[in-house]
This record gives structure tokens, sequence and C-alpha cells, in this order.
């Protein structure tokens, strides 16, 4: 089956610094990955959706220069969130799409910010 | 603009009931429907998933029923287990280039032993 990949699984980091998430397709090729937000007791909003080898599309309201990411592989997206503050603190969540209409989620990460 | 509604926001089912979440969309193009599962801090983990040229897909005890007229879908588990407690999201897309995936709300379920 298809398994996606994400790292850290919590992080913790000061008011200002920058963080780096990590998704993986392990044992498929993925052309697109999404990466979402999900707030507590909240439906996942969608961030961005990252091609490979191309600049990600942003969704409406959110900072590309924020919301770093980078799709440098078929099988390896990243979300880098800058200059974090603590209202960035949420669940990060990525997805990468394997075949036709089928799409794999990562197991999350949780940011928070202090 | 809501794409896709879904109902209930909660629901409390006794075990070996059967629990019923519904979702509508607006979108005639999209045909891709499928429902997640997630856990506590946990992504979501795909459940079933349809396309519109079925009326019903069943998995174990998981069915989805899909009315493209009524441009609507549901989830039914049957003999509910409190395992299945969690929270559920059906989505929609459209199927080719690199369309994405809208979520419904989410549906926290709770199976009372």
């Amino acid at each position: 089956g298809a398994v996606v990949s994400q790292h850290p699984s919590r992080v913790i980091c000061k008011s200002g610094t920058s963080v780096k998430i990590e998704c993986r397709s392990l044992d498929f090729q993925a052309t697109t990955m999404f990466w979402y937000r999900q707030f507590p007791k909240q439906s996942l909003m969608l961030m961005a959706t990252s091609n490979e080898g191309s600049k990600a599309t942003y969704e409406q309201g959110v900072e590309k220069d924020k919301f770093l990411i980078n799709h440098a592989s078929l099988t390896l997206s990243t979300l880098t969130v800058t200059s974090a503050h603590p209202e960035d603190s949420s669940f990060y969540i990525c997805s990468a799409r394997k075949e036709l209409g089928s799409y794999t989620f990562g197991s999350g990460t949780r940011l928070t910010v202090v | 603009q809501q794409q896709v509604k879904q109902s209930p926001q909660s629901l409390i089912v006794q075990k070996g009931g059967i629990s019923i979440i519904n979702c509508a969309y607006e979108n005639t193009a999209f045909d891709y429907f499928p429902w997640y599962q997630q856990f506590p801090g946990k992504g979501p983990a795909l459940l079933i998933a349809i396309r519109p040229d079925v009326s019903e897909k069943k998995e174990g005890r998981f069915t989805i029923s899909f009315n493209k007229s009524a441009k609507q879908f549901s989830l039914h588990i049957m003999d509910s287990q409190p395992g299945d407690s969690a929270t559920y999201f059906c989505a929609v897309s459209l199927s080719g280039g690199y369309n994405k995936l809208i979520f419904g709300a989410g549906t926290r379920l709770a199976v009372h032993p």
C-alpha cells in the first residue's frame, strides 16, 4: 500500500525561529503533494498544493513567504514555517497523491510555538 | 462558499448500532468521493471511496450510498464498535490533474458500549 512518512511528529520551537517539516512518500512517486493545517476539533484546511519541480500553489489567505514549500523530488516535500509565532501553533498534515483519485496522508506534525 | 456540507456534527451510537453520516456537495463535476477516519493526533486514513458511476459500495462494515441526482452521499457503519469512535470526514475531488481534496467539517462519532 501507499505509505507517507511525516517528520517530526511533534516539535516545540521558540517564537521567531523557523521549523521544517518533511513529508516523504515511501513506496511510490508522488507528483503532487498537499499541505493541510488543522486546528483542534476542526476540519483540514488546505494550505498549498506542491508539484515536483515547480512552485507551490497556495490557497487564498495563506502567506507563501511564511509557509515555504519545496518539492525537490518525487518522494519528498518540505514545509518550512518561517519566523514562527504562537498563532502558527497547529497540526500540520501532508498528503501525497499516488494514482488517479487516491490520496494518502502522513501522520501529522504537532507544532507548538512558545 | 462551502462546497461540501457534512452532518451531523456529532453522533452518539450504541454498540452494535448503525452510524450514518451525510454529505452534500455543490459541484456536479466532482467525481471522487472518499470518507476518511481520523483519530486524535493522527492523520486521516482512507476508509472507503466511491465514484459516481455506482450508487453503493460496501467494504466490510462500511458502506457508501451515493445519490448523484441529489448530489449527496453518505457513510453507513454497521455493527458500530467502540473502536470506531473517531472523527469522520467526507471529501470531494476531481480525479484528473493536480486536483485537491475538499473536506467536510467532520463528524465526531462516539460509540458507547
